[in-house]
């Protein structure tokens, strides 16, 4: 039941950007867009979230379009341990009667050197 | 900078052993959850607390037990293993209090679990 649609898989060349994109187009106004990554045999980390405007870490930014069905999650320079499984999640402001996560089946991003 | 701490990484039981999996977090955080990873499932929700001394069911709780008296320790005991639940499980952790949606949940690297 992901609320979301990410594509299967996308190669980017080392010390480019990458750029992951995510459709959530029956997403609510109270409804956070969320990032996490798994990298392989380690549990799921956190990046980025973000509820309407654009938001930035020592991570990568988060960009979400203006009507908030789509967004795009920007590694600005992407390194060979940034090959991951990418997750684009939406969550309730208040998180739901258990307050789960909803991973669907993400991105593989593989970096090429 | 521990974070979400597990042990054991890997473990192999034989069906009907029991085993408790450990999971510490030392961030304070009040909501801690149980996950199992099984490929082409996605993570499930096995059990949930929102603060010590308070547990509930998540989506797959047959087979799993839970406590938490402390803030910072939620294991999971496994009563009588079987090989349906060999599975890679993880432990997360959040803050509570305000809009849960807005915490990010931190999760640890996972128990390895085979059940011959």
């Amino acid at each position: 039941d992901a609320k979301t649609t990410q594509p299967p898989s996308m190669d980017c060349a080392e010390g480019r950007a990458a750029n992951l994109p995510c459709n959530h187009s029956t997403i609510s106004g109270n409804e956070y867009v969320y990032w996490y990554r798994q990298i392989h045999s380690q549990g799921p980390q956190y990046i980025i979230h973000g509820l309407k405007n654009n938001e930035t870490n020592e991570m990568a930014s988060l960009i979400i379009t203006e009507d908030r069905k789509s967004s795009t999650l920007i590694l600005p320079h992407a390194t060979l341990r940034d090959t991951a499984v990418y997750y684009c999640i939406v969550r309730p402001a208040d998180g739901g009667a258990t307050n789960k996560l909803i991973f669907g089946t993400g991105t593989l991003l593989a970096v090429q050197p | 900078n521990a974070g979400v701490t597990q042990t054991p990484k890997f473990q192999v039981l034989k069906t009907g052993q029991s085993m408790t999996l450990q999971c510490a977090q030392d961030m304070n955080h009040e909501y801690m959850s149980w996950y199992r990873q099984d490929p082409g499932m996605g993570l499930r929700l096995i059990h949930y607390s929102v603060g010590a001394g308070i547990t509930d069911q998540g989506e797959v709780p047959n087979g799993y037990n839970v406590s938490r008296s402390t803030t910072e320790d939620f294991p999971l005991r496994l009563l009588s293993a079987a090989p349906s639940q060999t599975s890679v499980y993880f432990c997360a952790s959040s803050p509570a209090g305000g809009l849960l949606g807005n915490q990010p949940q931190h999760f640890g690297d996972g128990t390895r679990l085979s059940i011959l």
